[in-house]
């Protein structure tokens, strides 16, 4: 199993431009998040889906969109990107259920916005 | 509101000294508490979970529901547990989201 696999690994936009970051997951899991990890800040959760069609915003969603038309993949889109956005972006997954279990994270996206 | 808090940025150590990584958190109903790491230049992973009561790598975190604390402890650090660890306590129900901390940066000094 891959695991988790994210791309691209580093992205510099310029404000204003849009992109998407990938991610997908080979574990059948039906729980996928995205976080954005910023120094001091520890991770804060911007989109998460507890199953194919079904998306929920986190801490911090605006500026992003996100779709999970399949239980594999999850990407996250940037409309429109601002030097805020700057950050490292962790894509995570785990097992369905009531309770927290254990996720399984990406390797990480380095975007800058200048 | 759910809230944890890591009060150290930074906790530096000498090799063989212990260790003990502050996370209090603030939760309603019963949380299960979790603590990850994240080595350099590799991606965050599962240390240990508080339902588990085991020991991984020499770290142990005993659930003080009382004082609401989930503190890390290792009582001989090695230069290997250099690391960032996140506190994360999660809710059943919900999304089951976690919440992290700010993370503290262990560094373990020869």
């Amino acid at each position: 199993n891959a695991g988790v696999t994210q791309t691209p690994k580093f992205q510099v936009l310029k404000t204003g431009q849009s992109m998407t970051l990938q991610c997908a997951q080979d574990m059948n899991h039906e729980y996928m998040s995205w976080y954005r990890q910023d120094p001091g800040m520890g991770l804060r959760l911007i989109h998460y889906s507890v199953g194919a069609g079904i998306t929920d915003q986190g801490e911090v969603p605006n500026g992003y969109n996100v779709s999970r038309s399949t239980t594999e993949d999850f990407p996250l889109r940037l409309l429109s990107a601002a030097p805020s956005q700057t950050s490292v972006y962790f894509c995570a997954s785990k097992i369905g259920g009531a309770n927290p279990n254990e996720q399984f994270f990406g390797p990480g996206t380095r975007l800058t916005v200048l | 509101a759910q809230r944890v808090t890591q009060p150290e940025k930074l906790l530096s150590v000498f090799k063989g000294a212990p260790v003990e990584l502050k996370c209090n958190y603030s939760y309603s109903g019963s949380p299960e508490l979790f603590w990850y790491v994240q080595y350099s230049r590799q991606r965050l992973q599962l240390l240990l979970r508080h339902i588990s009561r085991e020991s991984i790598k020499g770290f142990t975190a005993d659930l003080n529901k009382g004082e609401t604390s989930f503190h890390l402890k290792k009582p001989f650090a090695q230069e290997e547990d250099s690391a960032m660890y996140y506190c994360a306590p999660g809710t059943a129900g919900g999304g089951n989201k976690l919440t992290f901390g700010t993370g503290t940066q262990l560094k373990v000094e020869l």
